[in-house]
């Protein structure tokens, strides 16, 4: 079964600080990609990396910037966390060519 | 360009009614078609998926054919469970482009009581 691990469920912000949330795949996919789901917005691409160190903005990529140094390793950075960054962060990835998207379990991030 | 869009929720079954949740998709070509699962705290699982007109895509009781004539690909469950509540979330890939033109509709809140 594919693996998408993000590495913190839950965490706790102060406004202004930087945050990074780690994502790693272990079924070797090209693409990966950060998501955040919101109440009534449904999912948001933030960005999306189809290649070690190449990455291409979604749709809401203000405020954020990634990092994929490694293939198996997608990072998403909030350079100044702001109370409007308050959301579920979703990495994924998929084999490309390819169909099927598979997610991590998501990261609840509340910037206080 | 591609928009899903889904029966809007939250909807309240009792245990052993019967499911439909709607889906309809705008698109051009010929996309592939996905329902995702999402249980309470969790993030999303992939339910079925169909990648060709007619297809239908089956997992854990759950059903969707994908309709061209009609663009849909309503979810269809004959008898659902208590564990059965979550959000669903219908998407569509573009048959062309890049991978990231994934989309998702803006999910349904299931609910079923016992």
């Amino acid at each position: 079964d594919v693996k998408v691990t993000q590495s913190s469920r839950y965490l706790v912000k102060r406004t202004g600080e930087k945050v990074f949330l780690e994502c790693v795949q272990d079924m070797d996919h090209e693409n990966m990609f950060w998501y955040r789901q919101d109440p009534g917005l449904g999912l948001r691409l933030i960005y999306f990396s189809y290649d070690v160190k190449m990455k291409e903005k979604g749709d809401i990529p203000e405020g954020y910037s990634v990092s994929r140094e490694k293939k198996e390793r997608f990072s998403l950075i909030l350079e100044s966390a702001s109370t409007n960054q308050t959301s579920m962060y979703l990495c994924a990835s998929s084999q490309s060519p390819g169909n099927t998207i598979y997610f991590g379990e998501g990261s609840w991030l509340t910037v206080v | 360009g591609n928009s899903v869009t889904q029966m809007e929720g939250p909807v309240t079954l009792s245990e052993e009614a019967f499911l439909t949740i709607n889906c309809t998709y705008t698109a051009t070509g010929y996309p592939s078609l996905f329902w995702y699962v999402q249980y309470p705290g969790e993030g999303l699982q992939l339910l079925l998926k169909a990648t060709k007109a007619d297809d239908k895509g089956s997992n854990k009781g759950f059903e969707a054919t994908y309709r061209k004539e009609t663009t849909s690909f309503h979810l269809e469950k004959g008898s659902v469970q208590v564990s059965d509540s979550a959000v669903y979330f219908c998407a569509l890939k573009a048959s062309s482009g890049s991978a990231r033109q994934l989309t998702f509709g803006s999910g349904t809140q299931l609910t079923v009581l016992p």
